[in-house]
């Protein structure tokens, strides 16, 4: 499969259960993100990764956990959620950061629907 | 760090006619902006971008517009088609710098047949 792609795309979870969310990309990219887009909200960045590095971390609480043991897959482990939480999860990739290249576009998974009961 | 405002949070025209969303950003560093589509279910993908040397860059029906002095920039769609109907996010980002996208609240656009 080609692009960004990203595993479950429906997650239905209670408050005390862990779960992971998966991205892997297929660009040849180097860096990573997560993102969380809720209703009438814009797309929040949670992490940034860079050739495996975590560069980001936009205060993210802690029961989200993000893992990248290489530049092609990103997780985003999850544990003690609460329902404030249910929203879209994008996953991107780019190439890596600080390159000085003039072209850096990302390149969005098709989300992971978290809901959190 | 950078603040982005996008307006209108909704659009709707007849289809032929043009739609304008205008954003405006708060970090005079910012020097990338791109524009990103995201139809209903879809992932959002990139559709235009303008870089902080360039005042204006067109691609067939979508052009986008930038005024550094203003902090502001506008995407503009003519000869709409209902396929252009999306949520349309503006975004900046400081190359060399956070090289981090900060996002607007996103555009709901309707074209009406």
């Amino acid at each position: 499969e080609t692009g960004v792609t990203q595993t479950p795309r429906h997650l239905v979870m209670g408050m005390t259960n862990k779960k992971s969310l998966k991205c892997e990309q297929h660009l040849g990219h180097n860096a990573m993100y997560w993102y969380k887009q809720s209703a009438k909200k814009p797309l929040e960045l949670m992490f940034v990764y860079n050739f495996k590095e975590q560069t980001e971390n936009n205060s993210v609480p802690s029961r989200f956990s993000p893992e990248c043991p290489n530049s092609s897959h990103l997780f985003l482990h999850l544990h003690t959620l609460q329902p404030e939480d249910s929203a879209l999860y994008l996953c991107a990739s780019s190439q890596s950061l600080y390159s000085g290249r003039d072209y850096n576009e990302q390149f969005f998974g098709p989300g992971t629907r978290l809901t959190v009961l | 760090g950078e603040n982005v405002e996008q307006h209108p949070s909704t659009l709707s025209v007849q289809e032929g006619d043009s739609a304008v969303i205008k954003c405006t950003y708060s970090d005079s560093a910012s020097n990338y902006f791109p524009w990103y589509k995201q139809e209903l279910g879809k992932r959002p993908q990139l559709i235009i971008d303008i870089r902080s040397n360039v005042g204006e860059k067109k691609d067939q029906r979508i052009a986008v517009t930038l005024n550094k002095t203003a902090k502001h920039f506008s995407l503009h769609i003519t000869e709409t088609q209902p396929e252009d109907s999306a949520v349309y996010f503006c975004a900046a980002m400081t190359r060399g710098g956070s090289e981090k996208l900060v996002f607007g609240k996103g555009t709901k656009l309707t074209v009406n047949p």
